[in-house]
């Protein structure tokens, strides 16, 4: 069984406040991983596609970092704004398939 | 540029009946197509996923099928849904195995 694990389940900070949070994913047979952000009523939309070890990819404040030996992913956040108000969702594939593994997310909660 | 649509948005169906869930793409060609589903308190479960045209693969033994009939329309069905079928599906296409995935708007489902 492949266990994808995000940490924290939940987090609160102040606007202004810069943020990060953990995906880990099982480091053999890895193919990619995947950030998606998910707004209260709307859908999830994809962050970031990662695909190589030492990856390390930014869209305006948020940046994510990966380390596929050890079976990590960073997800960084500088400055939070309230309307970075989300779940976080990381995502694992195999290479097997072409399906993805989603972990539990983080839900962040920026406060003005 | 594509569009996901899926319908209806929200359902409330007794247990014991039926369901079907529709989910069409629009500006793609041989998508592969992903149904998921967010039951309460959890993350994204993988539940179907097709590479094309009548070609199902099911992730998770339950009450649920899905069927492929046109490259992009995919239906999830039950022939009598049980009250743990509670819950929010998500349908979600991708132009390749492993690319970023693009949700439609989701369909909330309510057994009673």
């Amino acid at each position: 069984i492949l266990n994808v694990e995000q940490s924290p389940q939940s987090l609160h900070v102040q606007e202004g406040d810069s943020t990060n949070f953990t995906c880990s994913f099982p480091s053999s047979n890895f193919y990619a991983l995947h950030w998606y952000r998910w707004e209260t009523a709307k859908s999830p939309e994809a962050l970031f596609v990662m695909t190589l070890n030492g990856d390390e990819k930014k869209k305006g404040r948020i940046s994510a970092t990966l380390n596929t030996k050890e079976g990590y992913s960073y997800l960084y956040i500088k400055g939070s704004q309230p309307e970075d108000s989300a779940t976080y969702l990381c995502a694992f594939i195999p290479p097997q398939g072409g399906k993805l593994i989603f972990g539990q997310g983080t839900e962040l909660s920026v406060k003005p | 540029s594509q569009t996901i649509h899926q319908w209806p948005a929200t359902l409330v169906q007794p247990v014991g009946s039926p369901l079907s869930l529709e989910c069409t793409v629009e500006g793609t060609s041989n998508p592969n197509l992903y149904w998921y589903r967010q039951a309460a308190g959890r993350g994204l479960q993988l539940l179907f996923y097709s590479v094309g045209i009548g070609q199902i693969s099911s992730e998770v033994p339950q009450n649920l099928s899905a069927s492929r009939p046109q490259d992009r329309q995919f239906i999830l069905s039950s022939k009598k849904l049980l009250l743990s079928d509670s819950g929010f599906y998500l349908c979600a296409w991708a132009g390749l195995a492993g690319g970023e995935q693009f949700f439609g708007p989701g369909t909330r489902l309510t057994v009673l």
